[in-house]
């Protein structure tokens, strides 16, 4: 059972536009949501994250928005950049348990 | 070192061989994570290690793999009578106990099982 979905699979957004990211979760103990930005080669690298007593959290063009009564949350990516083109985990965890990844997106940004 | 170094950073084996699995953590990080990363399947957790307690092996997808944290430092990931779906890269994080921020991640290990 995949507790945290992702979607889309993949995402190709034209340089300068928004990148939308969107994540739902069913466990409602899960007490704190990172995104996770994968370039080829690499390890996952933290980006941005957010408790769920927020409804939405800003860095430079990174934002989380987090919706607790529908159990969702999305990353928006502002004036995104070629250099944006990674893939995207969001990810969630209760307390000490490990953190448990949605299966990813693939973004492109395009010129 | 400033990261969380693994090696072999590539690994092809034949059907059937063992294959061990080496990650460094970062000093003082004394929770350690190992995740399987598969084509479209997202990160898979596997094995977790906190400090001196019994290690979280619920992940682990068949009595074929183990692993073990030595010194509460270095980590092996070991894969018996390895399998091709077992092909994959494999994960290793680390962070501060308790802390559920600041997983650091290596950057992996391709294992390609032939």
């Amino acid at each position: 059972q995949q507790q945290v979905k992702q979607s889309p699979q993949s995402l190709i957004v034209q340089k300068g536009g928004i990148s939308i990211i969107n994540c739902a979760y069913e466990n409602t103990a899960f007490d704190y949501f990172p995104w996770y930005q994968q370039f080829p080669g690499k390890g996952p690298a933290l980006l941005i994250a957010i408790r769920p007593d927020v409804s939405e959290k800003k860095e430079g063009r990174f934002t989380i928005s987090f919706n607790k009564s529908a159990k969702q949350f999305s990353l928006h990516i502002m004036d995104s950049q070629p250099g944006d083109s990674a893939t995207y985990f969001c990810a969630a965890i209760s307390g000490n348990t490990p953190l448990v990844f949605g299966k990813g997106t693939r973004l492109s940004v395009i010129a | 070192g400033a990261g969380v170094s693994q090696s072999p950073s590539n690994k092809v084996t034949e059907k059937g061989k063992d294959v061990e699995l080496r990650c460094d953590p970062i000093s003082g990080h004394t929770a350690l994570y190992w995740y399987r990363q598969s084509l479209g399947q997202g990160l898979e957790f596997l094995i977790y290690f906190q400090g001196n307690s019994a290690p979280d092996k619920s992940g682990l997808p068949s009595d074929r793999f183990s692993a073990e944290r030595t010194g509460g430092s270095v980590s092996t990931l070991t894969i018996q009578r390895t399998q091709q779906e077992d092909s994959a890269v494999y994960l290793c994080a680390s962070s501060l106990g308790g802390q559920p921020y600041g997983y650091t991640f290596g950057s992996g290990t391709r294992l390609t099982v032939v």
